[in-house]
């Protein structure tokens, strides 16, 4: 099976801009996770959708939203870029009951730059 | 929320046994344990759930105290493929989903 695939992997913007990132799960998963990764705060649980619904949200600021569509591939989108939202942004899927009781699969990141 | 590893980092020898810890200040329901390597993307090593169920990998080995919020992981006979920063993962019953500040492992010949 392939594994979970993000798209860009690199991405350069400039403040106020704003930005979409990709991720496709492992066919047959349903629940797909986001995750901002940056060397002070670590691993922060963003979102995550399940059946095209948001199921459980984390302390992000509205500026970062998402959507997850039929075919279970996700989206996130960051509005206003700031200079703090430079990070790792990782997706992760699992095969439905979630991040609470499911093993994750993570992709390999997309590497937003904010100048 | 974000629950606290320790150590912060641990440099063992080939051979050498090592402990993480991960503690909580919320009653838990899971906790997770990953570990990442440089540049690349997490990897599930075991979940161990309320109740005493756990899923993982035959080779690692880990426990969670229910009562103290509590897990720890035990690596044993340590590798040079072992290196890598581990996180622990922990839910609680709100269904939030919180990573934990990392423990860097690193192992020498």
């Amino acid at each position: 099976k392939a594994g979970v695939t993000q798209t860009p992997r690199y991405l350069i913007k400039t403040r106020g801009q704003q930005v979409t990132l990709s991720c496709s799960p492992i066919s047959g998963h349903r629940s797909v996770s986001w995750y901002q990764q940056t060397p002070g705060q670590g691993l922060q649980f963003l979102f995550e959708y399940f059946s095209e619904t948001q199921r459980n949200k984390g302390n992000f600021p509205g500026r970062f939203s998402g959507r997850q569509f039929s075919n279970s591939r996700s989206e996130m989108n960051v509005s206003t870029l700031e200079l703090g939202d430079s990070a790792l942004y990782l997706c992760a899927s699992s095969l439905g009951a979630g991040p609470v009781t499911d093993t994750q699969y993570f992709g390999p990141g997309t590497r937003l730059t904010v100048l | 929320q974000q629950p606290v590893q320790s150590p912060q980092a641990v440099i063992l020898r080939e051979g050498e046994d090592a402990v993480i810890n991960c503690s909580s200040s919320k009653a838990l329901y899971s906790v997770h344990w990953y570990r990442q390597k440089h540049g690349e993307a997490p990897v599930f090593l075991m979940i161990l759930l309320k109740g005493g169920e756990q899923k993982g990998h035959e080779k690692i080995s880990a426990s969670f105290n229910e009562k103290k919020q509590q897990s720890s992981l035990y690596l044993t006979a340590s590798q040079l493929s072992y290196s890598g920063t581990y996180f622990c993962g922990t839910a609680n019953t709100g269904n939030q989903f919180y990573f934990g500040t990392g423990t860097s492992l690193t192992v020498i010949p």
